[in-house]
Parts: structure tokens; C-alpha cells; sequence
């Protein structure tokens, strides 16, 4: 079955450097959740859209944004990297509108971003 | 302010025998609670979920329990295979009806070994 893809896996960048991270989705889901996960911690939400509209938002920093386009595909765009800002980044997909075939619909994750900022 | 905790940040069980992962949480406005399974550069692995309605759900080897009062669930693998090892997150939702509102809180993980 297909999964969650996302790209690239590995990315290395600058301090003050820009990075896009992409998120192809589980084909007809059409929600896409944004998660980072920095070293020996557990993953924390950043921001989420359903049907290319943004659902919700967590502890995302204002030098980053993201958008959900027309094929459901999710790129998050980060500026200004900072030192901190050195995580695993995943994306999840889910079938959150009409067509789905039960109540809750689980999440399913990505294998990551790993963002390395020097 | 970490609302989903797991306190054992490892755990060691023989091949065969049972394991027990233990959640607690403090937030009452979680619906859905679900299990993660990661294995080091991959991303989490969806294993069972429980709604807060139900106080049991099984699937094959794992079983997650619930208990509402208490604020805590745990996952029982029965029988534990070294397949098994891994980091297994418990992880935490409300129930949106809007899509898009069903943002995952994750506890912290618990390193489960399972050995010969």
C-alpha cells in the first residue's frame, strides 16, 4: 500500500539559510499534519491543513509557514534557520472529510526530515 | 507541561512473555488515544488505537486498555517478539469533528527490548 512520502530525508543547511520541506500524501487523504521531533524528545504538532485550508495551529515559529496546494501535497517552508531548529520533521496524513470510513481516522507518518542546521 | 507521560523510559522482557507499556495523561478533553511503534529513522508506526467509549481493544497480539477515572492506558504484547523492539510513543487526541483538529500529543516513549 501506498505511504506517506516525504522529501528530502536528509537536508543540511546554513544558520540563516531557508529550507522546504515537501509531504505527499496517502492517495484520497485529505488531511496533512506537520510533527517535529528534536533530539530525545517526543513529537510535537506544528500545524495542520484539511482540504488546503490550515485546520490548526501549535508551537510553530513565525519564521516558518506552510501551505496545503490543489494535488493535497503540504510544503513546509522554514526561514531563518536557526541552530535550534535542527529536528526530525515528520508529516502525517489521515481521511478527516465525508468519505471517511470511520469516526476517528488514524494518522499515518512519514520516515521524516532530518534537518541539520550548522 | 507534558499531558501524556510515560514514566518507564525503558523496558526489558523475554521473548515469549508479556509486555506492559504504561501512559498516564491529565487532559480530559482527550477523545482517542493511540500507540506508535518507531524504529531509529523512521517515522512512527501506527499499531492500535482505543476511544475513550471503549474500555478494551484487541488486535492480534496487541491489546490496549483503557481506564477513563484513572487517566491511564497501558499496551499489553502478547507474546513478545525481538521483532518488537523498539520505541513505542502513546499518543493522545481529541475527537474534531472538523478535519484537520485531531492534533496528536505525544508522551515521551518507552525503548521496549525484547531479548532471547
Amino acid at each position: 500500500a501506498a505511504g506517506v512520502i516525504q522529501s528530502p530525508r536528509h537536508l543540511i543547511k546554513e544558520k540563516r539559510e531557508t529550507a522546504t520541506l515537501k509531504c505527499y500524501p496517502i492517495p484520497r487523504h485529505d488531511t496533512v499534519y506537520w510533527y517535529q521531533q528534536g533530539p530525545g524528545q517526543d513529537p510535537q504538532f506544528l500545524i495542520s491543513f484539511y482540504e488546503k485550508m490550515q485546520s490548526d495551529k501549535g508551537s510553530i515559529p513565525d519564521r516558518f509557514s506552510a501551505q496545503q496546494f490543489s494535488d493535497y501535497h503540504s510544503e513546509l517552508n522554514m526561514s531563518s534557520l536557526e541552530l535550534g531548529d535542527s529536528a526530525l520533521y515528520f508529516c502525517a496524513s489521515s481521511l478527516e472529510g465525508p468519505e471517511r470510513e470511520s469516526s476517528y481516522n488514524e494518522q499515518f507518518f512519514g520516515p521524516g526530515t532530518r534537518l541539520t542546521v550548522l | 507541561d507534558q499531558q501524556v507521560k510515560q514514566n518507564s523510559p525503558s523496558l526489558s522482557v523475554q521473548e515469549g512473555r508479556i509486555s506492559i507499556l504504561n501512559c498516564d495523561y491529565t487532559n480530559s478533553m482527550f477523545d482517542y488515544f493511540l500507540w506508535y511503534k518507531k524504529y531509529p529513522a523512521e517515522g512512527p508506526t501506527f499499531l492500535i488505537s482505543i476511544s475513550s467509549i471503549k474500555d478494551k481493544n484487541e488486535d492480534g497480539r496487541f491489546t490496549v486498555f483503557l481506564n477513563k477515572s484513572a487517566k491511564h492506558l497501558s499496551l499489553h504484547i502478547v507474546p513478545s517478539q525481538p521483532g518488537d523492539s523498539a520505541v513505542y510513543f502513546c499518543a493522545a487526541s481529541p475527537y474534531i469533528l472538523t478535519g484537520g483538529g485531531n492534533k496528536l500529543t505525544f508522551g515521551t516513549g518507552t525503548q521496549l527490548k525484547v531479548e532471547l
